[in-house]
């Protein structure tokens, strides 16, 4: 159980197009999912919390309009990339909250390339 | 006060030997350690686990040491195997930060047949 998917797993799209990245809750319902991004060897880091029904809440210096997140139903939150740059290029890795407050289950993560 | 100090950066052991990770923690709020290991191209996955309330807790091969006074946590993987070879993230959280986790910065482990 607390399976989390992502689709896609790779994805490569030009400078100045969006691309929308879907974190699933397979087999639990999840109020809560978390979107972080990856560096090459660094850590995870929290770009904000996805909340069903709800606005995200962003992480100081994670721009909202340009990360646009969607929690429209308790198993699917989406993250939007608007007007990607090649600095925007990193792994993106969602997580959902499962059963109490703690435990978070992640997903496998989209590889994001903007050329 | 909201990190967690975590080393060594990397970590090579021999097949068979113990690998220890080591993390330290200020912020006293956290009431929840979990480790994660991490693939390449992979997203986490969550190992093992402890609250403050225990000072140890053992999964198989796997067992987290938990020192509440010097506000530090440690992984260790007995008789590692090549297949532990992984980076492991040691993590905090508190119900009062709403959940999030704050990770460690990661430790590379090598296991050498």
């Amino acid at each position: 159980g607390a399976v989390v998917s992502q689709h896609p797993s790779w994805v490569i799209c030009k400078s100045g197009t969006s691309v929308k990245i879907e974190c699933r809750s397979l087999d639990f319902q999840a109020t809560t999912m978390f979107w972080y991004r990856q560096f090459p060897k660094q850590s995870l880091m929290l770009m904000a919390t996805s909340n069903e029904g709800s606005k995200a809440t962003y992480e100081q210096g994670v721009e909202k309009d340009k990360f646009l997140i969607n929690h429209a139903s308790l198993t699917l939150s989406t993250l939007t990339v608007t007007s990607a740059h090649p600095e925007d290029s990193s792994f993106y890795i969602c997580s959902a909250l499962f059963g109490g407050a703690y435990e978070q289950y992640f997903g496998p993560g989209t590889r994001l390339t903007v050329t | 006060q909201q990190q967690v100090k975590q080393s060594p950066q990397s970590l090579i052991v021999q097949k068979g030997g113990i690998s220890i990770i080591n993390c330290a923690y200020e912020n006293t709020a956290f009431d929840y350690f979990p480790w994660y290991q991490q693939f390449p191209g992979k997203g986490p996955a969550l190992l093992i686990a402890i609250r403050p309330d225990v000072s140890e807790k053992k999964e198989g091969r796997f067992t987290i040491s938990f020192n509440k006074s010097a506000k530090q946590f440690s992984l260790h993987i007995m008789d590692s195997q090549p297949g532990d070879s992984a980076t492991y993230f040691c993590a905090a959280s508190s119900d009062s930060s709403a959940s999030k986790i704050i990770f460690g910065s990661g430790t590379r482990l090598s296991i050498r047949p």
